[in-house]
């Protein structure tokens, strides 16, 4: 079946401006997580989702990055101002329920000149 | 807070040189360990999941194996095709169950 999707695959935006990330969980699939993930390291946990709304945001760095997931399915992560800093690959997962394995889509590699 | 380390940082084998990875961890209350496989400009891949200590799992040429402190991934017979990198998690109870921390993974690289 269909795994997760995310697009776009790459994005590339200047210092300052406003992007949005997508995320198409698999089907079925209530639970919904952001990572983000830097070169040489692990992902990092930034938002989880169960249903439309996000239970658990402690791993978002600042007001500046926001996510919503209005229909329970597909998600947006929103990152406003953005700085050179949060250049890194943001990754998208979704699970039947927050008890059961994460299954990742491919990435959205974003990059901030 | 959780921690999970892994080691070496990178590997290099020769084809059908079998080695094995290691995941230590530090949770208060483990509930589960994942290994995943991540390929490069690829989101991680799932691999295992492991919750009590002595448990085993194998999938082709990969067994990974849980103790109550760390986590072996062995690889038996390693092909080039298996040059990935295997990143290790975990789930912890006082985290709740959304959040897993991750290591920053093993770079195994197979050569023919």
């Amino acid at each position: 079946g269909a795994g997760v999707s995310q697009t776009p695959s790459n994005k590339v935006t200047e210092k300052g401006k406003y992007v949005e990330l997508r995320c198409d969980p698999i089907s079925g699939h209530t639970a919904l997580y952001w990572y983000r993930q830097s070169l040489g390291q692990g992902p990092e946990f930034l938002i989880y989702f169960q249903g439309t709304g996000a239970a658990d945001d402690s791993g978002l760095p600042n007001d500046r990055f926001f996510a919503v997931r209005p229909e329970g399915s597909v998600s947006t992560l929103k990152i406003q101002r953005t700085e050179r800093g949060d250049s890194a690959v943001y990754l998208c997962a979704s699970s039947f329920n927050k008890q059961d394995t994460q299954y990742f889509g491919p990435g959205t590699r974003l990059t901030v000149l | 807070e959780d921690q999970v380390t892994q080691s070496p940082e990178a590997l290099r084998l020769q084809e059908g040189e079998s080695s094995s990875l290691n995941c230590s961890y530090t949770v208060s209350g483990l509930r589960g360990l994942f290994w995943y496989r991540q390929d490069p400009g690829k989101g991680p891949e799932f691999l295992f999941t492991l919750y009590s200590a002595g448990e085993e799992k194998e999938k082709e040429r990969l067994k990974a194996t849980l103790t109550k402190k760390e986590s072996f991934l062995h690889i038996t017979a390693p092909k080039p095709e298996d040059s990935a990198t295997y990143l290790c998690a975990v789930r912890d109870l006082s985290g709740g169950y959304q959040k897993v921390t991750f290591g920053t993974g093993t770079k195994l690289q197979v050569i023919p």
